[in-house]
């Protein structure tokens, strides 16, 4: 079955540093992976999504994540933090039967400060 | 132009009650979602929809009832409110319920709050 975890339900860096959310996913068979962005009051958006293509993923805002299959992960980095950043972050896995139902995270709230 | 839209966007309810979320999508997609995020913003599948058939039931009660008039609607009915059912409720899209890689476009989010 699919799963995927992320370590920390809160992430605090100052403006100008590097961003890093974790998430490690379990699945019995190549993964379809995404990254969403929740900001304050609105539906969730996706950042980028791995579909095999490439390991390095580059996504919008200047985020990028980097599928790692022999540590089951799939870390979300920016390399210079935002106060626009200031959201909740969700890993999601889709799940690879018939219904291709998204399983998300418990997501990751990141905290930017000035 | 709003993609994917919901109406109400909050909602205030009695127990007991019954109430309607309304969500539609002018993306031109095959696939329809509703998510429910509790109060820790854990998000989780409800249903999902696929050209107006049900291809997805999660375990929800029976009083949570969707219903997809055509391909661009999917709404959702609630029977007998409970204060467990407080919370945001997510409507989303996709272009297709065949292929795992497809991005789900997600609604603004229905606050409903039960007292």
């Amino acid at each position: 079955a699919q799963s995927v975890t992320q370590l920390g339900s809160h992430v605090s860096v100052s403006e100008g540093a590097l961003v890093l959310l974790r998430c490690n996913y379990s699945s019995s068979v190549p993964p379809y992976l995404f990254w969403y962005v929740q900001y304050p009051n609105q539906g969730l958006q996706l950042l980028l999504k791995y579909t095999s293509a490439a390991t390095l993923v580059k996504g919008i805002n200047g985020f990028e994540a980097e599928f790692k299959k022999s540590e089951t992960s799939f870390h979300l980095t920016k390399p210079s933090a935002h106060m626009s950043d200031a959201a909740e972050y969700f890993c999601a896995v889709s799940k690879m039967d018939s219904s291709y139902k998204l399983i998300f995270g418990s997501g990751t709230r990141l905290l930017v400060r000035p | 132009d709003t993609a994917v839209s919901q109406t109400p966007k909050y909602l205030v309810t009695q127990m007991g009650n019954d109430k309607s979320i309304k969500c539609e999508q002018n993306l031109g997609h095959d696939t329809m979602y509703w998510y429910k995020q509790d109060s820790k913003k854990f998000l989780k599948i409800m249903f999902s929809y696929n050209n107006k058939e049900l291809i997805i039931n999660e375990t929800v009660p029976n009083r949570f009832s969707p219903k997809s008039p055509d391909k661009a609607h999917l709404n959702l009915h609630i029977n007998s409110l409970e204060l467990g059912d407080s919370a945001v409720y997510f409507c989303a899209s996709s272009p297709s319920g065949t292929s795992g890689d497809n991005e789900q476009f997600f609604g603004p989010g229905t606050r409903l709050t039960v007292l």
